[in-house]
């Protein structure tokens, strides 16, 4: 399983732009990009999946370079409700695989 | 479509005491999972289920069972519960025709005292 590693906290204000790296050098041909959202109380979410180039749907876009080994997700203007932890996960999609959620990256949007 | 539904939301056991954490999904989904998430902690993987009639432990089994009881339920079994067993689960699945990652229940928070 390729391990990912995400900055620990990020702060923001109201209407920035947030991009978030995460980094995962190890990842294989057959995975696949995830990014998670996670409100206090509530089980993870799925925001967007990618496996090269950009994706881009109505809540982030996803970044990845060439070489797969980082990504980038962008959430365009933060409100006050996008504070939560996001998680940056590789996955081989739809291979029943066991997921390995690390600590994620907690984003404080500030007003 | 409910996605993933879990019973019950809230649980107060004693040390020793059994119980059975129930998820069913709706989707037609062929992988099934349970985490556990202890405050301010990542996801830990307990057991999963790649597809109806298979398991396989996770990172942290121990003191846990599953049952794969059909395609759309996946239940979890505390035999003897421990205070160290307290913790917020979620079970989640996974493998539908268009993959949208795992989908998460809305969580069982339990209390072993």
């Amino acid at each position: 399983l390729a391990k990912t590693t995400q900055p620990i906290s990020m702060d923001s204000y109201e209407g920035q732009e947030v991009n978030i790296t995460c980094s995962h050098n190890n990842i294989a041909t057959n995975d696949y990009i995830t990014w998670y959202q996670q409100f206090p109380s509530q089980g993870p979410r799925f925001i967007i999946q990618g496996y090269k180039t950009k994706v881009t749907n109505e809540v982030a876009s996803l970044f990845i370079p060439a070489d797969r080994k980082s990504s980038t997700l962008s959430l365009p203007r933060v409100s006050l409700s996008d504070t939560a932890v996001y998680y940056c996960l590789v996955e081989v999609v739809n291979a029943g695989n066991m997921l390995t959620f690390g600590g994620g990256t907690r984003l404080m949007v500030k007003p | 479509n409910a996605g993933v539904t879990q019973t019950p939301k809230f649980q107060v056991l004693k040390t020793g005491q059994s119980m059975t954490l129930q998820c069913a999904q709706d989707m037609n989904h062929n992988s099934m999972y349970w985490y556990r998430q202890d405050p301010g902690m990542g996801l830990r993987l307990i057991y999963y289920s790649a597809s109806e009639g298979t398991t396989d432990k996770g990172e942290v089994p121990n003191g846990y069972n599953v049952s794969r009881l059909n395609k759309r339920e996946f239940s979890l079994r505390l035999e003897s519960a421990a205070p160290s067993q307290t913790s917020v689960y979620f079970c989640a699945s996974s493998g539908g025709l268009f993959n949208y990652g795992y989908t998460f229940g809305s969580g069982t928070r339990l209390t072993v005292v």
